[in-house]
């Protein structure tokens, strides 16, 4: 059974600082995503990480998967208050069993001014 | 484009009760899944579809009924509604080998 473990759950941070979401996943699999969740809100592709040693960056976010180590990292440089929500990493296997996904806990960030 | 919709958007069931929730996309996606999402646990796959006709279980699939009579549309069916089927259920769609895409949610409470 895939387990899929974020850290930390909870995330309180100084704009203008930077700091890193972790994803570990318990099985073999190249497929990873990022989505971002507001409250009360769906969830938004952030990013497609299909390959090991794939690294992604849109702003002020980047991802990389190390499929050896089977993790996946969210890095935030210089937060803004604008990047407050949750976020969750997804690990799928191939895409012959239907591309399930299964998602981590998410974590939940908050920027403080 | 509406992309992926969902009907309806909120709910309140007393327990027994059926319901039928219903998921359309217009992007020519093969799959569909439906997910819930309670505190906490972040999103379970209760079952998905890999194309019109075909489904299959997910993680959480007791108590759930589906359907894919049509390509654009995924059904989950509550037959005898439980206070622990309190959740909020998104539908997703999607073309291997992108990503999902996530419909508004529908909040149900089951009193």
């Amino acid at each position: 059974e895939l387990k899929v473990e974020q850290n930390p759950l909870f995330l309180s941070m100084q704009e203008g600082k930077n700091y890193t979401i972790y994803c570990n996943y318990s099985t073999t699999s190249d497929r990873l995503y990022w989505y971002r969740q507001d409250p009360g809100k769906s969830l938004e592709s952030l990013f497609v990480l299909l390959s090991n040693g794939a690294v992604k960056q849109e702003g002020r976010l980047m991802a990389s998967l190390d499929t050896k180590a089977r993790l996946s990292t969210l890095h935030i440089t210089a937060a803004v208050h604008d990047l407050s929500a949750t976020y969750f990493c997804a690990v799928g296997p191939q895409e012959t069993s239907g591309s399930r996904l299964t998602f981590g806990e998410g974590t939940q960030l908050t920027v403080n001014p | 484009n509406a992309g992926v919709t969902q009907t309806p958007k909120f709910r309140v069931l007393k327990t027994g009760q059926s319901m039928t929730l219903l998921c359309a996309q217009d992007m020519n996606h093969e799959y569909m899944y439906w997910y819930r999402q309670d505190p906490g646990m972040g999103l379970r796959l209760i079952h998905y579809s890999v194309g019109e006709g075909t489904t299959a279980k997910g993680e959480v699939p007791d108590g759930y009924n589906v359907s894919r009579l049509k390509k654009q549309n995924f059904l989950l069916g509550l037959e005898s509604a439980a206070p622990s089927q309190t959740s909020v259920y998104f539908c997703a769609s999607k073309d291997p080998p992108y990503e999902q895409y996530f419909g508004p949610g529908t909040r149900l409470t089951v009193t």
